[in-house]
């Protein structure tokens, strides 16, 4: 919980394209992984989260994947469009469970 | 009807001057959570209390208060503001605690304090 690195800082792609956002983290304890929308000025929004006992969590565009075995988790958005475009944040619990500690994020770019 | 209401939205003040923002939430949730999100869009936890008992303190300066007087409530107060302290405030709330993977956090609409 206290360490998450999130790759990359800035990701730009064209309307149509796949993203992925990788996150890597610390504590071998840690047991919930959730990802946050950001879009320009608003609040963060979780998308999606998964727990450490599955590997892999799909909604409609949006997966995440889980390895606990490298300590790191992906967030994957098919077809991407304009609307997609925002800050995405990564965050895990750690073993305390007592709070999210966040990765620094990743603006997102869809260019239409 | 907003879910996790804070106020003010934006906050403008001088160095030197204490201000307080306010937060509520209506969703029954037992644990609140102020966070400061800085220029550079980086989170960071502040304070974290759970059915009103202060369970986080990052490393925060003392000019920093907060204040939950019921469940619903977390205030944040701040002396002796400093310009460093421009940035976001998020308040947030959860059901639980995060870990518990059932809890996730519901954030504010942030406040924007700008020290001058």
């Amino acid at each position: 919980g206290e360490n998450v690195e999130q790759h990359p800082s800035t990701l730009s792609v064209q309307e149509g394209d796949s993203a992925v956002i990788k996150c890597t983290y610390s504590d071998s304890a840690s047991n919930y992984f959730p990802w946050y929308k950001q879009e320009l000025g608003k609040r963060p929004q979780l998308i999606i989260d998964i727990r450490s006992n599955v590997g892999e969590k799909k909604d409609q565009r949006i997966a995440v994947t889980l390895n606990k075995t490298a300590k790191h988790f992906s967030l994957h958005i098919t077809e991407t469009q304009p609307e997609d475009s925002a800050v995405y944040f990564c965050a895990d619990s750690g073993g305390s469970n007592y709070k999210l500690t966040f990765g620094k994020g990743t603006l997102l770019t869809v260019n239409p | 009807d907003t879910a996790v209401s804070q106020t003010p939205k934006y906050l403008v003040t001088q160095m030197g001057n204490d201000k307080s923002i306010k937060c509520e939430q209506n969703l029954g949730h037992d644990t609140m959570y102020w966070y400061k999100q800085d220029s550079k869009k980086f989170l960071k936890i502040m304070f974290s209390y759970n059915n009103k008992e202060l369970i986080i303190n990052e490393t925060v300066p003392n000019r920093f208060s907060p204040k939950s007087p019921d469940k619903a409530h977390l205030n944040l107060h701040i002396n002796s503001l400093e310009l460093g302290d421009s940035a976001v405030y998020f308040c947030a709330s959860s059901q639980g605690l995060p870990g518990q993977g059932n809890s996730p956090l519901h954030f504010g609409n942030g406040t924007r304090l700008t020290v001058t």
